[in-house]
């Protein structure tokens, strides 16, 4: 069963952030957090993931919890083209499955 | 970055035929891959993990005989859906580790059986 829960949809208006929340209050120490999104009919991809620090990098900023049961995946200028289900994912070793939850479906409205 | 390449994107078939589904990661090894079934508006759902050189590792509920899997070489996994019925269309998604970027996946393939 995957570890996370998120909300099942948002509506985002083009050009505001995007604050997509996940909770994953059973995560363990060593588990990372990471972030996908699925555009419709594609596969999967990877956006940002971390460990205990926030990051950052060119598509989104991950904010996570002092105490790392939830993490906010952060899109700052969110446009129609970010419209797409976004998978929150927690794991541990390089190549241990990925189990997925169902996501949030974001809709960015113009 | 890591690319994994999946072929073919769509395919139509008979019921009763066989349908064979490749898995490339073509810049990186893969020891590992995983093979994942997608029906509509529903998430991904792992059905097996691949190794190089091995068995491969299906999930409960998943027929190992139907949906055959090989991963002969750390470049290329394969998944042949045998005697393929209707039931069994659907989005089928492969990924691999890849290091810093987690996991990479394929672009899936959309099979539909009449």
């Amino acid at each position: 069963d995957a570890k996370t829960t998120q909300p099942t949809s948002m509506d985002c208006a083009e050009g505001r952030a995007a604050n997509l929340p996940c909770n994953h209050s059973t995560i363990s120490g060593n588990e990372y957090v990471y972030w996908y999104r699925q555009i419709h009919s594609q596969g999967p991809q990877y956006i940002i993931h971390g460990l205990k620090n926030n990051e950052t990098n060119e598509m989104a900023s991950l904010i996570i919890t002092e105490d790392r049961k939830s993490s906010t995946l952060i899109l700052p200028h969110a446009t129609l083209r970010d419209t797409a289900v976004y998978y929150c994912i927690v794991r541990v070793d390089r190549d241990d499955k990925i189990i997925f939850g169902k996501g949030t479906r974001l809709h960015i409205l113009p | 970055g890591a690319v994994v390449s999946q072929h073919p994107s769509r395919v139509i078939c008979k019921s009763g035929t066989s349908v064979k589904i490749e898995c490339r990661s073509l810049d990186f090894q893969a020891t590992t891959m995983f093979w994942y079934r997608q029906f509509p508006k529903q998430s991904l759902m792992l059905m097996a993990t691949s190794n190089e050189g091995s068995k491969a590792t299906y999930e409960q509920g998943v027929e190992k005989d139907k949906f055959l899997i090989n991963h002969a070489s750390l470049t290329l996994s394969t998944l042949t859906v045998t005697s393929a019925h209707p039931e069994d269309s659907s989005f089928y998604i492969c990924s691999a580790y890849t290091g810093t970027a987690g996991y990479t996946f394929g672009s899936g393939t959309r099979l539909t059986v009449v």
